[in-house]
């Protein structure tokens, strides 16, 4: 059975300081592994998947398989990052982890 | 266009009542889903349809209903619902692909009294 597992409920960083989201995942398989974004009052939104290997609003994620991780980063904390963050593995379905919630304070 | 649409926003209702939840998209995906999302919580699958089709049921109590009329369409009755069934409702579709992003409603914020 698939899992993601994110290990800590809420993060809270200054302005300008580096972030890291921690997410694991257990899949038999080649996974393809998603971040989704819930910012206050809004949609939740797909902010990058591994296989496009690109940055969105400055984060990254990288998968390593050996560690079975999909950590997501940000260099410099921006106070509009704040939001709540769904790291989630795609089999037939979408397998959400419990999510981390951001608190950028200026 | 490139939105999920849900309506309503909110719904309060009580335990006897019937109603329904609408979902609308116009970007020729063929998969739509239902999720339930409780306050702080991840969204949690209901339902999958997939051309039109059900295809996933997550062992969902047959209060509620899943409906698809067509591929822009999907509904969700209600019937007899229970207090701790109050909760955020999300529509999403995609393409049919594993790996093919999800695109999210602004859901229904359901209130059972």
């Amino acid at each position: 059975a698939q899992r993601v597992t994110q290990p800590e409920k809420l993060l809270s960083v200054f302005k300008g300081a580096p972030v890291e989201l921690k997410c694991n995942y257990s899949y038999s398989g080649s996974p393809e592994l998603f971040w989704y974004v819930q910012y206050s009052r809004q949609r939740l939104q797909l902010l990058l998947r591994h296989i496009s290997r690109e940055s969105i609003k400055g984060f990254t994620a990288d998968l390593n398989k050996g560690e079975t991780s999909f950590h997501l980063k940000k260099p410099f904390a921006q106070e509009e990052d704040s939001a709540m963050y769904y790291c989630a593995l795609m089999d037939s379905t979408l397998t959400f982890g419990k999510g981390t919630m951001l608190l950028v304070s200026p | 266009d490139t939105e999920v649409t849900q309506t309503p926003k909110h719904l309060v209702m009580g335990m006897t009542n019937k109603k329904s939840l609408k979902c609308e998209q116009h970007m020729g995906h063929r998969a739509m889903y239902w999720y339930k999302q409780k306050a702080k919580k991840p969204p949690e699958l209901m339902f999958v349809y997939s051309y039109e089709k059900l295809s996933i049921n997550e062992s969902v109590p047959s209060r509620f209903s899943p409906e698809c009329p067509n591929s822009s369409l999907l509904n969700l009755h209600l019937h007899a619902l229970q207090p701790e069934d109050s909760a955020l409702y999300l529509c999403a579709s995609s393409n049919r692909a594993a790996n093919e992003k999800l695109f999210f409603g602004s859901g229904t914020q359901l209130s059972v009294l």
